[in-house]
């Protein structure tokens, strides 16, 4: 039972380029989230999913696509990364809203 | 929406108690959470309360809940080094998400 997963731990862009990270989960549950770190902003919500199929916006939306295709994987697309997303993303997961499971991050570095 | 607030920094000397404090906006919230970041980790789920409960205690931990003025904090007795982290009050919002304070730095001295 590996929990949540995420791929890969770390990344450097370019501004413009584009790319995809993946989370997994193995504990069928229904909920997965993204969330952004920054230094002295606490974690914010970019977007999630309430089951197979399903994404919902969240605090931070804009310049980031996810799709959740199958329920155990959500996936958070950068279509053309800018300085600004440098962070460290975490995904969550739940079978409920109630009690996350956190991923152990992917620091995500854009020049 | 909702804003949850904490101060950023807490030092504590070890052994002695740790108090975290959060505040939040909307008295409708059901779930307040305490999570625990260690460095170059993931969030931990420590433990969290109802909003129908005033206190809740789990070993060390003594989380309390004042709803009037919408006031969280998380107690850990007897502090020890492994407890340094960074500690997010967080509270569920409308049902569906979690809203995430910006964490308290928490400092453990000799």
């Amino acid at each position: 039972n590996a929990g949540v997963t995420q791929t890969p731990k770390f990344r450097v862009l370019k501004t413009g380029q584009s790319m995809t990270l993946l989370c997994a989960q193995d504990m069928n549950h229904e909920y997965m989230y993204w969330y952004r770190q920054d230094p002295g902003m606490g974690l914010r919500l970019i977007h999630y999913s309430v089951g197979e199929g399903t994404t919902a916006k969240g605090e931070v939306p804009d310049g980031y696509n996810v799709s959740r295709l199958k329920k155990q994987n959500f996936l958070l697309g950068l279509e053309s990364a800018a300085p600004s997303q440098t962070s460290v993303y975490f995904c969550a997961s739940s079978t409920s809203p109630h009690e996350q499971f956190f991923g152990p991050g992917t620091r995500l570095t854009v020049l | 929406g909702e804003d949850v607030e904490q101060s950023l920094f807490l030092s504590v000397r070890e052994g002695d108690s740790s108090v975290i404090n959060c505040t939040y906006t909307d008295s409708s919230s059901t779930y307040l959470y305490w999570y625990k970041q260690e460095p170059g980790a993931g969030l931990q789920l420590l433990t969290y309360i109802f909003s129908n409960m005033d206190m809740k205690q789990d070993q060390r931990l003594t989380v309390l809940l004042n709803k009037k003025d919408k006031h969280l904090s998380l107690r850990i007795a007897d502090t020890q080094t492994g407890d340094s982290a960074i500690y997010f009050c967080a509270v569920l919002y409308r049902g569906d998400k979690i809203i995430f304070g910006k964490g308290t730095r928490l400092h453990i001295l000799p």
